[in-house]
């Protein structure tokens, strides 16, 4: 059990370019979820996984934004056309899936669009 | 839609001694998991403590304990004999039952609380 990866852990580029998160789940976990965490407020939940199924967006996932996880492994985050106001701490967990869903966190990565 | 509420910002306490953290929640849910979780600066997300709504008897860990009031739905933490490395934010979240209509396990988090223990 080697805990929840993200990378990279932080991230500058410029306004109007594309990006991408990787983040690496504890193994055997079926359950994925990506937050947000803006400075001064809690996570807030973007999309979750189960196995490679994408089955929930929120509505603060934008067109720009989109999220895989083939084969139920890893699972990317991508952010195209970025802007300033998507700089943030994105944070990925992951979970068993019983019944009182314990969630196993990454460090994050920290994304700043100057 | 469920909401969490941490009215403290920021609380301060010495080395050895008690402090609680408050957290009030909204729900029409009966069937709920409640959380408290420790952000260190700059390190993941670590889970301290978690109840569940059926059961009555408060939860504890270590000296980690919370007050579970489900009529006034609040849900406080204490921390009992403050370390150093207790200083951290610390979030109250809310997650629907994951077997019930609807739920997709996501965590409701309010807005953290930052604990400073003092030396």
């Amino acid at each position: 059990d080697t805990g929840v990866s993200q990378n990279p852990r932080h991230k500058i580029t410029k306004r109007g370019q594309n990006v991408t998160f990787r983040c690496d789940p504890i193994s055997e976990h079926n359950r994925l979820y990506w937050y947000r965490q803006t400075l001064g407020q809690g996570p807030e939940f973007l999309t979750y996984f189960q196995n490679e199924a994408q089955l929930e967006k929120s509505r603060l996932l934008s067109d720009r934004f989109s999220a895989e996880r083939p084969k139920g492994s890893f699972s990317t985050l991508e952010i195209q056309r970025t802007e300033q106001g998507d700089s943030a701490m994105y944070l990925c967990a992951s979970s068993r899936g019983e019944a009182k869903n314990i969630q196993y966190f990454g460090a994050g990565t920290r994304l700043s669009v100057l | 839609a469920q909401t969490v509420t941490q009215s403290q910002p920021e609380m301060s306490v010495q080395e050895a001694e008690t402090v609680t953290l408050s957290c009030t929640y909204d729900t029409s849910e009966n069937n709920y998991y409640l959380f408290w979780y420790k952000q260190p600066p700059s390190r993941q997300m670590i889970l301290v403590i978690r109840q569940e709504a059926y059961k009555q008897q408060n939860a504890t860990e270590n000296r980690f304990s919370v007050n579970f009031q489900k009529a006034a739905k609040s849900f406080s933490l204490k921390i009992s004999d403050s370390q150093l490395g207790d200083t951290a934010m610390y979030f109250c979240a809310f997650m629907k039952h994951l077997y019930l209509g609807g739920s997709q396990g996501n965590l409701i988090f309010g807005k953290g609380t930052k604990l400073s223990v003092k030396p």
